[in-house]
């Protein structure tokens, strides 16, 4: 069965500090990874996708099938990176997504 | 361009009752998806409808259902409520591929429908 996992609800780190949200999936397919954010009082929104292999304000993330995870890092947060972000996977072929639980960054002044 | 618009925004039920949710996708968009967040489950897939069908279906019972019109608007319905049915349930529209493709995984939420199940 598919599954995200994302280990950390809770991720507080200072502005200017690194930041690493954790990801692992579960699939026996080849997946399609994505990040997706939620801002305060925004809508959910996609952050980044695994085959654009793109930097998104500054944030990257790699696919490891090997070790089956997809974590999202920045070098340095900013404060306007404090956030829900979720680890997505979806299935590739069908359109139907997966998500982890999310993971909340909150990066202090 | 408008974004996804959800109705109604909030509602009460009692149990037993049944639920109609609204979606309408932006424009030119015809994938719709449902979702059903909770604190306890976190955001799972209900499911897909393009073009008018359903083409993706998540592992929620059949008191869970619903239809795409031709101007893809999607509605949900939940029957015989329950308490656990207390969610909010957001859309999502995107491109949604065509001839076997799924587009490109960019999904557009509305701002949910919060239902509360007394």
């Amino acid at each position: 069965a598919q599954r995200v996992t994302q280990p950390e609800k809770l991720l507080s780190v200072f502005k200017g500090a690194p930041v690493e949200l954790k990801c692992n999936y579960s699939y026996s397919g080849s997946p399609e990874l994505f990040w997706y954010v939620q801002y305060s009082r925004q809508r959910l929104q996609l952050l980044l996708r695994h085959i654009s292999r793109e930097s998104i304000k500054g944030f990257t993330a790699d696919l490891n099938k090997g070790e089956t995870s997809f974590h999202l890092k920045k070098p340095f947060a900013q404060e306007e990176d404090s956030a829900m972000y979720y680890c997505v996977l979806r299935m590739r072929n069908f359109n139907k997504f997966y998500f982890g639980s999310g993971t909340k960054l909150n990066v202090k002044p | 361009k408008a974004g996804v618009t959800q109705t109604p925004r909030y509602l009460i039920k009692t149990r037993g009752q049944q639920v109609t949710l609204s979606c309408s996708p932006i424009s030119g968009h015809r994938s719709v998806s449902w979702y059903q967040q909770t604190p306890g489950q976190g955001l799972q897939f209900l499911f897909e409808y393009f073009s008018e069908t359903q083409r993706n279906k998540g592992n929620f019972p059949g008191r869970f259902s619903g239809r795409q019109f031709s101007n893809s608007r999607s509605e949900m319905n939940v029957s015989t409520l329950e308490l656990g049915d207390s969610a909010l349930y957001l859309c999502a529209s995107s491109l949604g591929g065509d001839r076997g493709l799924v587009g490109t995984g960019e999904l557009f939420f509305g701002e949910g429908s919060r239902l509360t199940v007394l």
